[in-house]
């Protein structure tokens, strides 16, 4: 089975600031890892996605997150937020064999400060 | 293109009454699945349904939630009867077949169990 642990629940920011979510998986087989976007009062939004390849992934909104096998982690980072930003961030882990279901860590919610 | 639909947005009922939630995926998805989502978790997978089949309910409490897809499109899921811990969020959402990468969700059906 696979988990996912975000390590912080609430990542307060100013705007115009880089910022980093970070996420730790743990699976016994290979997998495929993601970052959702959930904001106030809706669905979860795709915002990347490694499946493999290039371990720097580019999403959406400026947005990137880099594979670390070795480290068992998928930290995601933009280099400058927006109020716009603002937003609960989930990290996944499903693997990549049969079904891609994913496992979804608690979230952190990123606070972004004018 | 359309994305999920879900309704209703909320519902207030009291504990042992039951309840019902409706899901249209995105025309041509083949896959559907619900998800719960406890105030401060990430979601956590219900049931998956490909076309009108189940593929996976292992984490569906069955003595009290059911859900179906009548002609592989739309879906519901039902709550009889509701306890307090039956509080969350409800999402639904839809990927084109068994082994895409990311999902589709919707907005949700916030239940509040009182």
């Amino acid at each position: 089975a696979q988990s996912v642990t975000q390590l912080d629940s609430q990542v307060p920011v100013f705007e115009e600031a880089p910022v980093e979510l970070r996420c730790n998986y743990s699976s016994s087989v290979s997998v495929y890892l993601f970052w959702y976007v959930q904001y106030p009062n809706q669905g979860l939004q795709l915002l990347l996605k490694y499946l493999s390849g290039s371990t720097l992934v580019k999403g959406i909104n400026g947005f990137e997150a880099e594979f670390n096998k070795s480290q068992t982690s998928f930290h995601l980072r933009k280099p400058s937020v927006h109020i716009s930003d603002t937003a609960e961030y989930f990290c996944a882990v499903s693997r990549t064999g049969g079904s891609y279901i994913p496992t979804f860590g608690r979230g952190t919610s990123l606070i972004v400060h004018p | 293109e359309a994305g999920v639909a879900q309704s209703p947005r909320y519902k207030i009922i009291e504990k042992r009454q039951s309840v019902a939630f409706w899901c249209n995926p995105i025309s041509g998805h083949a896959t559907l699945y619900w998800y719960q989502q406890i105030l401060g978790q990430g979601p956590k997978l219900l049931i998956q349904f490909q076309n009108n089949g189940v593929v996976d309910d292992s984490q569906l409490p069955k003595d009290r939630f059911s859900a179906e897809r009548l002609k592989g499109v739309d879906s519901t899921l039902k709550i009889q009867p509701a306890k307090l811990e039956d509080s969350a969020v409800y999402l639904c959402a839809s990927s084109l077949d068994f082994n895409a990468y990311g999902y589709t969700f919707g907005s949700g059906t916030r239940l509040t169990v009182v």
